[in-house]
C-alpha cells in the first residue's frame, strides 16, 4: 500500500498569513496513464470532506483561488496564500493512482 | 445540485450486519465510480470500497474483505454497503462519495458495540 505522510501535524497561523502542508508518498503516484492522482481535501469543523484539489494542482469548482497545489512524484504540497477564518479545519491529501486508496494522516490548520 | 445522502447507520452488536445505503441525485449516477470512505471517531479517513460504473469491478480495503459488500442499482441511483460479522473497528461515519471522491454525503454513524 501506498502510505501518504503528511508535515506538519498542526499548522497555526496568523490570518491573512500564508500556511503550507506537505505531504510525501512513499511511492511514486504517476499513473501508467501520466496522470497523478493526488488530492487535497479539507475537514472544517462537524462537516465531510470537501475537494479542494485534484491532479496535483487543479483546483475544484467554487475553490478560492488562495489555495493552490504543487508537486511531482512523491513530494506534494498545498499553500494557502493569505489564511481566513474558514479556513480552520483539517487538511488531508489523498492517492487515488494505486488501490487501496489512502489518505494522509491529516494537518490541522488553527488561527494563532 | 449534486447531493449525496447517506443512511441506514445505528448501533450493531459485533458480528451483526447491517446495511448502509446512499441515495444520490443532482448528476447521472450510472456515469461514476462510487466510493465509500469511513471516519473513526476523532481520526482520519480510511478509503473503504469502490464501485465502478456498471458494478463489474469492485475493490475493498484488506480490512473488510470477505465481510463487507458494495454494490449499486443505477435505475435507482443508490449506492448501498452491505457491512457483515462487523467488528468494534469498524465503528466509525461511513460517507459516500463520488467519483474521485469530488462529492460527499453528510455521513451515516455506525456504532459497533454490546
Amino acid at each position: 500500500d501506498i502510505v501518504m505522510t503528511q508535515t506538519p501535524l498542526s499548522s497555526p497561523v496568523t490570518l491573512g498569513q500564508p500556511a503550507s502542508i506537505s505531504c510525501r508518498s512513499s511511492q511514486s503516484l504517476v499513473h501508467s496513464d501520466g496522470n497523478t492522482y493526488l488530492s487535497w481535501l479539507q475537514q472544517r469543523p462537524g462537516q465531510p470532506p470537501r475537494l479542494l484539489i485534484y491532479k496535483i494542482s487543479n483546483r475544484f469548482s467554487g475553490v478560492p483561488d488562495r489555495f493552490s497545489g504543487s508537486g511531482a512524484g512523491t513530494d506534494f504540497t498545498l499553500k494557502i496564500s493569505r489564511v481566513e477564518a474558514e479556513d480552520v479545519g483539517v487538511y488531508y491529501c489523498m492517492q487515488a493512482t494505486q488501490f487501496p486508496v489512502t489518505f494522509g494522516g491529516g494537518t490541522k490548520v488553527e488561527i494563532k | 445540485e449534486v447531493q449525496l445522502v447517506e443512511s441506514g447507520g445505528g448501533l450493531v452488536q459485533p458480528g451483526g450486519s447491517l446495511r448502509l445505503s446512499c441515495a444520490t441525485s443532482g448528476f447521472t449516477f450510472s456515469s461514476y465510480w462510487m466510493s465509500w470512505v469511513r471516519q473513526a471517531p476523532g481520526k482520519g479517513l480510511e478509503w473503504v470500497a469502490n464501485i465502478k460504473e456498471d458494478g463489474s469491478e469492485k475493490y475493498y480495503v484488506d480490512s473488510v474483505k470477505g465481510r463487507f459488500t458494495i454494490s449499486r442499482d443505477n435505475a435507482m441511483n443508490s449506492l448501498y454497503l452491505q457491512m457483515n460479522s462487523v467488528r468494534a473497528e469498524d465503528t466509525a461515519l461511513y460517507y459516500c462519495a463520488r467519483g474521485r471522491r469530488d462529492y460527499w454525503g453528510q455521513g451515516t454513524l455506525v456504532t459497533v458495540s454490546s
